[in-house]
Parts: C-alpha cells; structure tokens; sequence
C-alpha cells in the first residue's frame, strides 16, 4: 500500500467546515482513497474511500485531485464531536495506519 | 445490529504471564482481523482470517502470538510470555469479506504489562 502524509494535527471552529489534508504521491491505479476516524477510546470509525471521482455521504466530502497525488477530506460543519484522530489511508489489499492526524474542533 | 464484540476490556499482567482476548464479528463477516495499537501510532496489522483459513500473518510475531478462529466466527488472540512493549489497544475488525470492504472496528482490549 502507498505510504500518505498528514499534518500531525489541527484545529478548527465548530460550526466551520474542516478540511483534512492528505498526501500520496506514490499511489498506484488500482488503490482506493480511505478515510477512517478514531474518536478517543474506541476503534476506528469507517467515514468515506474513493478512487477517482470526489464522493460525498452524510458524513464528509472526499475530494480527490485530478492526478490522484492528494486528497481532503470535509467536514462541512464540524461538531465538538469531529474531535478525533483521523487518518488517510491509500488501500490496496490492506487496510495500513499511518500517524493521521488530530484534530481538535473548539467551540 | 449488533457491533463487534470484544473482551476484557482492559488487562493488566506481569510480563511473563500469558493472556487471551476474545473477539465476536458481526453476523455474517467472513473476514476478520486482529490490529495491534500502541499508544499515540495508528494500529497495525496482526493477522487477517478469511473464514476459518489465516490470509496475512505477515507482522504477528508468531514467537509469542497465536491466533484463531475456529469454526468461521469468533476468534481469540493469545500472548504467552507477554513483554513489556505488548503494552497496547488490541482491536478486532470484521467486514463482508471483499477486499474493499468497510472494516467495523471493536472497542479494543486494553493490555497493560507491568
């Protein structure tokens, strides 16, 4: 799996939108974009992937660039409760964890 | 539905001893996975059972580690003698079983070794 970097951490207002930066420049065709989330003392949270086109759920927008070299995830209006670890993850067969980044949202 | 099931919660031992954790999948996931998460890095990998059958074991360190999964359902994670740096989250995931899937992460089981 291709290796992605992430700021080690940020801050942002709630009620703002968040927007999660993340590299990885050395992904291949065929490994998705994946974004999971881990609020404090439970295990990861699944949030959106994506492989070329920008997606969108209920959760977050995942915004992919033309080149597939990097990606940001949204959060259009973040709560006190996007406070978390969330990590970006370009998958091929496994599901790899890199540091991800935290953030902090304050009221 | 019920989630991903896991216990103990937390366990302390001494290094040397040994200790097991139990995990339950969601109904119906074939794939299941055991990831390993020391404090402040994201979790790593263990081991990863498709049905009953090991698909990667690649990072358990088979010195010390042993897992299974009898039967296609539950599986259990043992560590006999523990050390020191098994100091860690240990968190059990299940999906559908397409390599693709969505993984549904357990709450974890808290280790520490003294």
């Amino acid at each position: 799996d291709a290796k992605t970097t992430q700021p080690p951490s940020m801050d942002c207002a709630e009620g703002r939108a968040a927007n999660l930066p993340c590299n990885h420049s050395t992904i291949s065709g065929n490994e998705y974009v994946y974004w999971y989330r881990q609020i404090h003392s439970q295990g990861p949270q699944y949030i959106i992937h994506g492989l070329k086109n920008n997606e969108t759920n209920e959760m977050a927008s995942l915004i992919i660039t033309e080149d597939r070299k990097s990606s940001t995830l949204i959060l259009p209006h973040a709560t006190l409760r996007d406070t978390a670890v969330y990590y970006c993850i370009a998958r091929g067969s496994k599901l790899t964890f890199g540091g991800g980044t935290r953030v902090l949202v304050k009221p | 539905e019920a989630g991903v099931a896991q216990s103990p919660r937390y366990k302390i031992i001494e290094k040397r001893q040994s200790v097991a954790f139990w995990c339950n999948p969601i109904s119906g996931h074939a794939t299941l996975y055991w990831y390993q998460q020391i404090l402040g890095q994201g979790p790593k990998l263990l081991i990863q059972f498709q049905n009953n059958g090991v698909v990667d074991d690649s990072q358990l360190p088979k010195d010390r580690f042993s897992a299974e999964r009898l039967k296609g359902v539950d599986s259990t994670l043992k560590i006999q003698p523990a050390k020191l740096e098994d100091s860690a989250v240990y968190l059990c995931a299940s999906s559908l079983g397409s390599v693709l899937g969505e993984l549904f992460f357990g709450e974890g089981s808290r280790l520490t070794v003294l």
